[in-house]
């Protein structure tokens, strides 16, 4: 049972154009929302997050927006760039836990074309 | 800080043998996670401890996996006997856990490859 989807396995975009990364949830108990990224032989370092007071949050090249009543977020990324081919994983967190536990998604690998 | 560590990087063993995943995570930190990646199912929490306490094991897939911390600066993951199944991609992560922050981010480890022939 996932609480936390991720529905495209890839997604391959062209250099300097938008990357959008999808995510959907399903427990409307959770209250903060944070993306990671992965590279190959390396762990999933954090990349940007949201609370579920707010709707957008934006760091440089990177915006996630949040849709509460669709249990959506999204990540985007413009312009894209080499380095931003990875793995992005969405994450979740329950507002019952104040401990940090989280819970991922699948994650969508992201392939930036020259 | 040379962040969280973790050993071995790459283990390979045969099906019923006892495999030991270590990690030591980052000096101060009080929270540590142990997650196994995998194709069919992404990044799934299987254990973390608090000040060295299991709070939440529901993650472990059975019982025999098992995890310690008998100190705040060192982890086990044990899996006995090992699996083809178990075959996964294993992190360690750490963070510090302060009430008034919203937030506090886990920092993971570079993860242990292992293959259960």
């Amino acid at each position: 049972d996932q609480q936390v989807k991720q529905n495209s396995p890839s997604l391959s975009v062209q250099e300097g154009r938008i990357s959008i990364l999808n995510c959907d949830y399903t427990n409307s108990m959770f209250d903060y929302f944070l993306w990671y990224k992965k590279y190959p032989a390396e762990g999933p370092t954090f990349l940007i997050s949201i609370s579920s007071i707010k709707d957008k949050n934006e760091d440089g090249r990177f915006t996630v927006f949040l849709n509460k009543s669709a249990k959506h977020l999204s990540l985007h990324i413009v312009p894209s760039q080499p380095g931003d081919s990875a793995v992005y994983f969405c994450a979740a967190r329950p507002k019952m836990n104040r401990d940090d536990k989280i819970i991922f998604g699948k994650g969508t690998r992201l392939h930036i074309l020259p | 800080d040379a962040g969280v560590i973790q050993s071995p990087r790459h283990e390979v063993t045969e099906m019923g043998q006892e495999v030991t995943l270590r990690c030591k995570p980052i000096s101060g930190h009080n929270s540590l996670f142990w997650y196994r990646q995998t194709m069919m199912r992404g990044l799934e929490l299987l254990i973390y401890f608090n000040n060295n306490v299991p709070i939440d094991d529901s993650g472990m897939p059975e019982d025999r996996f098992s995890a310690k911390m008998p100190n705040a600066s060192f982890s086990t993951l044990k899996i006995q006997p090992s699996e083809p199944r178990d075959s996964a991609v294993y992190f360690c992560a750490s963070s510090f856990g302060l009430a008034e922050l919203v937030y506090n981010e886990q920092f993971f480890g570079p993860g242990t490859r292992l293959t259960v022939l």
